[in-house]
């Protein structure tokens, strides 16, 4: 089955700067690769989400971008703010069989103003 | 609108008993999901329902959980003979249809209820 690691699991930044995860996917037949934010006690909530068809996907300060030969995809988030401290993770799935997500192991990011 | 809900919030039980949990998803969403979330385990997705087709229950750990879904709406969980193990917090998301038109945000995306955090005791 599909296996998404996530790094790293935790990630420290300083409020403005950009941070990065990454996550590398296993099973070549997936397409579609969600991001959710989690904050604590708090349910998982889609930050932003990519198909298999597309390289990259913008929205204001958050991006994602997706190389398929390599097996790999990342968030990046641009000039960030201390609302940005959260969990983050990443997924997997194969649409068409029913898109059950499989997620990397989370990643505990934590924005110092 | 009103988004996925679950109940109880919390479930304490002891090692052997039985629980129900529930979740009640986005009105018109045919796809439902269960994921449980653990400290050991991360998010690890349990079964699936779409519309009125068998469901898809290659997550479930252990032949002690079973899931249903009535009139292709509200959902159970029931874990059997609960052991220390199955102490998580299990969530349940909903998905408009898992196929569709893409827009500025995918028909794919799952929608999280707030969870039930089990602990068996």
């Amino acid at each position: 089955g599909e296996n998404v690691e996530q790094h790293p699991s935790t990630l420290s930044v300083q409020e403005g700067d950009s941070a990065v995860i990454k996550c590398t996917y296993s099973d070549s037949a997936s397409n579609y690769f969600p991001w959710y934010k989690q904050e604590l006690g708090k349910r998982p909530q889609l930050i932003i989400d990519i198909r298999s068809n597309v390289g990259e996907k913008k929205d204001q300060r958050i991006a994602v971008t997706l190389n398929k030969t390599a097996k790999h995809f990342s968030l990046h988030i641009t000039e960030t703010q201390p609302e940005d401290s959260a969990v983050y993770f990443c997924a997997a799935s194969i649409v068409a069989a029913g898109n059950k997500l499989t997620f990397g192991g989370g990643t505990r990011v934590l924005v110092k103003p | 609108g009103a988004g996925v809900s679950q109940s109880p919030s919390n479930k304490v039980t002891e090692k052997g008993k039985d629980v129900e949990l529930r979740c009640d998803p986005i009105s018109g969403h045919t796809a439902l999901y269960w994921y449980r979330q653990s400290l050991g385990q991360g998010l690890e997705f349990l079964i699936y329902f779409q519309g009125n087709s068998a469901p898809d229950k290659s997550g479930l750990p252990s032949d002690r959980f079973s899931a249903e879904r009535t009139g292709g709406s509200v959902s159970t969980l029931t874990i059997q003979r609960t052991q220390q193990e199955d102490s998580a917090v299990y969530l349940c998301a909903s998905s408009l249809s898992r196929t569709g038109t893409s827009g500025p945000r995918s028909s794919y995306e799952q929608y999280f209820g707030p969870g039930t955090r089990l602990t068996v005791t």
